[in-house]
């Protein structure tokens, strides 16, 4: 069965800094990987996604990930944080074949001036 | 453009009582997704539907709970003698086919739906 991991609730990091929010998986086979930002009264927003070639993914507002196969995980990085990332971050996987998507709980990021 | 719109923002019903929400998707996308988030949850997968046809319901908790794309473009997703155990924030998202390689989704701002 598919399966999103989100170790940490929240992560704190201050401005300037890089941040790194964390995710792993589980599928059978090659997956489709996904990042969603949540803003507060906002809906889910699109950031990036892997499909398939190169690891490394870059997406929205200098967001960007990297599929590590063999670690199944897909961690959402940035190198300097702004006080405006501040939301939720969720992780979600689909399997190939498939049309359903697996959400991970959420990571709660929080940049500090 | 237009985003993905859902109505009612927020439904307060009573225990038992059937309720519809109803979702706008993207002109165009032909992929629609009811999500179900519950507090400090991610969205929780319900039913895909690729245009008119619900191609995986596999994730509806039970057989009160029922969606409709009858044109293929709105949705209704209709939950009979709701259950406390059914409020959350339900969420619409939709996208273009899958087939075309795009699989991103847009969702819409939720309906936040209260049993009481």
């Amino acid at each position: 069965a598919q399966s999103v991991a989100q170790p940490e609730d929240q992560v704190n990091v201050a401005e300037g800094n890089p941040l790194t929010v964390k995710c792993t998986y589980s599928v059978s086979g090659n997956p489709y990987l996904f990042w969603y930002v949540q803003y507060p009264n906002r809906g889910l927003q699109f950031l990036l996604k892997y499909i398939t070639g190169d690891n490394l993914v870059k997406g929205s507002y200098g967001f960007e990930a990297e599929f590590n196969k063999s670690q199944t995980s897909f961690h959402l990085k940035k190198p300097s944080a702004l006080v405006s990332d501040s939301a939720l971050y969720f992780c979600a996987v689909r399997e190939r074949g498939t049309y359903k998507y697996i959400f991970g709980t959420g990571t709660r990021l929080k940049v500090l001036a | 453009g237009a985003g993905v719109s859902q109505t009612p923002s927020n439904k307060v019903t009573e225990k038992g009582k059937y309720v519809e929400l109803r979702c706008d998707p993207i002109s165009g996308h032909t992929a629609l997704y009811w999500y179900r988030q519950s507090l400090g949850q991610g969205p929780e997968f319900l039913i895909y539907f690729q245009g008119t046809g619900a191609a995986d319901d596999s994730g509806l908790p039970n057989d009160r709970f029922f969606a409709v794309r009858p044109e293929g473009s709105v949705s209704t997703l209709k939950i009979q003698r709701t259950e406390r155990g059914d409020s959350a924030v339900y969420l619409c998202a939709s996208s273009l086919t899958a087939g075309q390689g795009t699989y991103e989704q847009y969702f819409g701002p939720g309906t936040r739906l209260t049993v009481t």
